[in-house]
């Protein structure tokens, strides 16, 4: 059974930073590219970032270009979102999200419980 | 980036059925990108509906289905059931390799 688990979510200061794992398990983790979406409380999903099987590429969206930064350690089978210059419109429950097939533009056919992030003085 | 048009929100009574647009650009879905569809129950994660424009995953009723045309994409739902009321976003890619998500509709079963 494939699982995704979200961890590290939390209380931020605008300004501050702080890091989400993602663990996966019950599939080969390094065959698929990974990504994170995000929701903000009461609003749409909003695609973040994703990262190629081998780690090679990595996209984000407009939003978090040059803040966020997506990563994974295939020999952990886990995903990272590294989140730096924290600003109050971040504040959303971060779900990662794993590509349906090897090709890019196939979906997401799991997705973690999410974790939330607040970013708040 | 850009974003995909839903309706707000749709309702229909048991039993009837309803259909979700999902209004794209030349930069998504008319640049031949697939278009995948999410339900999301109030307080869960989303789950995959329908992906590339009209296939089910497994265990997925029959009731969901999807189609293309031009620009758009539907999801349609037949036989409304009151575990049918959730959130419902159509995603699809831009041409900048970037994901897009739909605004999002509420279905409400009346």
């Amino acid at each position: 059974e494939v699982q995704l688990v979200e961890s590290g979510g939390g209380l931020v200061q605008p300004g501050g930073s702080l890091r989400l794992s993602c663990a996966a398990s019950g599939f080969t983790f390094s065959l698929y590219a990974m990504n994170w979406v995000r929701q903000a409380p009461g609003k749409g999903l909003e695609w973040v970032s994703m990262i190629s099987a081998s780690g090679g590429s990595t996209y984000d969206a407009d939003s978090v270009k040059g803040r966020f930064t997506i990563s994974r350690d295939n020999s952990k089978n886990t995903l990272y979102l590294q989140m730096n210059s924290l600003r109050a419109e971040d504040t959303a429950v971060y779900y990662c999200a794993k590509d349906r097939e090897y090709q890019y533009g196939s979906g997401h056919d799991h997705w973690g419980q999410g974790t939330l992030l607040t970013v708040s003085s | 980036q850009s974003v995909l048009t839903q309706p707000p929100s749709v309702s229909g009574a048991p039993g009837q059925g309803v259909t979700i647009s999902c209004t794209g650009s030349s930069s998504n879905i008319g640049a031949g990108y697939d278009v995948h569809w999410y339900q999301q129950l109030p307080g869960t994660a989303p789950k995959l509906l329908i992906y590339g424009y009209t296939n089910r995953p497994s265990g997925v009723p029959d009731r969901f289905s999807g189609s293309k045309s031009g620009t758009s994409a539907s999801l349609a739902i037949s036989g409304l059931q009151p575990e049918d009321e959730a959130d419902y976003y159509c995603q699809s890619y831009d041409s900048s390799l970037s994901e897009v998500f739909g605004t999002g509709t509420k279905v409400t079963v009346l």
